[in-house]
């Protein structure tokens, strides 16, 4: 079946590195693009979207790229910080249907200080 | 703070029970929807609700029913709780069609 994935469940970096996490998606109909962080015990934190006629879009330390070729997804944080410790989702919205969001499972990044 | 408030906090049931989450959207949020987040997982669209009406459902039964009020409340009822029902319960809501969804905390659900 069509689904959002990611490629590792966990990542794990120095503080002050460059964390990169990926996402895969297989429906092609996907026109946009949100990556979101969630630490625990609260609801999922916007950090940055695409639409699917861009390649990149970038916001305060965080990049996304999107490879529509290979439909492909990533997020790039610049100098990872203790306080980016969380799980990060990758979510899809199809044209077709009620414009909901198709999540994937998830990354947990944890930051080494 | 993000605007989107969900009660309770947190909440234990027991199998077969019925139960009632709550959100609350801010204003001019005509668009709600509701998720499920299992331990692990990531959250699963449940429904989608525009201006009262549902206009979106995603893979759950008919026990999993929602309401949108005019004051940008909204509920999620379920009946005849599963234990499979243990989750996280998200509330979603924007303004638009083009906007980004904002999330509240969520309802964590225990049925026992």
């Amino acid at each position: 079946g069509e689904s959002v994935g990611l490629h590792l469940p966990t990542l794990s970096v120095q503080e002050g590195d460059n964390s990169i996490i990926n996402c895969a998606y297989s429906n092609s109909a996907s026109d946009y693009f949100i990556w979101y962080k969630q630490e625990s015990g609260k609801g999922p934190q916007f950090i940055i979207d695409i639409r699917s006629n861009m390649d990149k879009r970038q916001g305060q330390r965080v990049t996304v790229l999107l490879n529509k070729t290979v439909k492909h997804l990533s997020l790039q944080i610049a100098a990872t910080q203790p306080g980016d410790s969380a799980v990060y989702f990758c979510a899809e919205k199809r044209q077709t249907g009620a414009n909901n969001l198709f999540f994937g499972t998830g990354t947990r990044l944890t930051v080494i200080p | 703070e993000t605007g989107v408030t969900q009660s309770p906090t947190h909440l234990i049931k027991t199998r077969g029970q019925q139960v009632t989450l709550r959100c609350s959207s801010q204003s001019g949020h005509n668009t709600v929807s509701w998720y499920q987040q299992a331990l692990g997982q990531g959250p699963q669209f449940i429904f989608q609700y525009y201006r009262e009406e549902e206009n979106g459902r995603g893979n759950f039964p008919p026990r999993f029913s929602g309401l949108q009020f005019p004051n940008y409340s909204s509920e999620l009822n379920v009946n005849a709780l599963e234990l499979d029902d243990s989750a996280l319960y998200l509330c979603a809501s924007r303004p638009d069609r083009v906007s980004g969804y904002t999330f509240g905390s969520g309802t964590r659900l225990t049925v026992v």
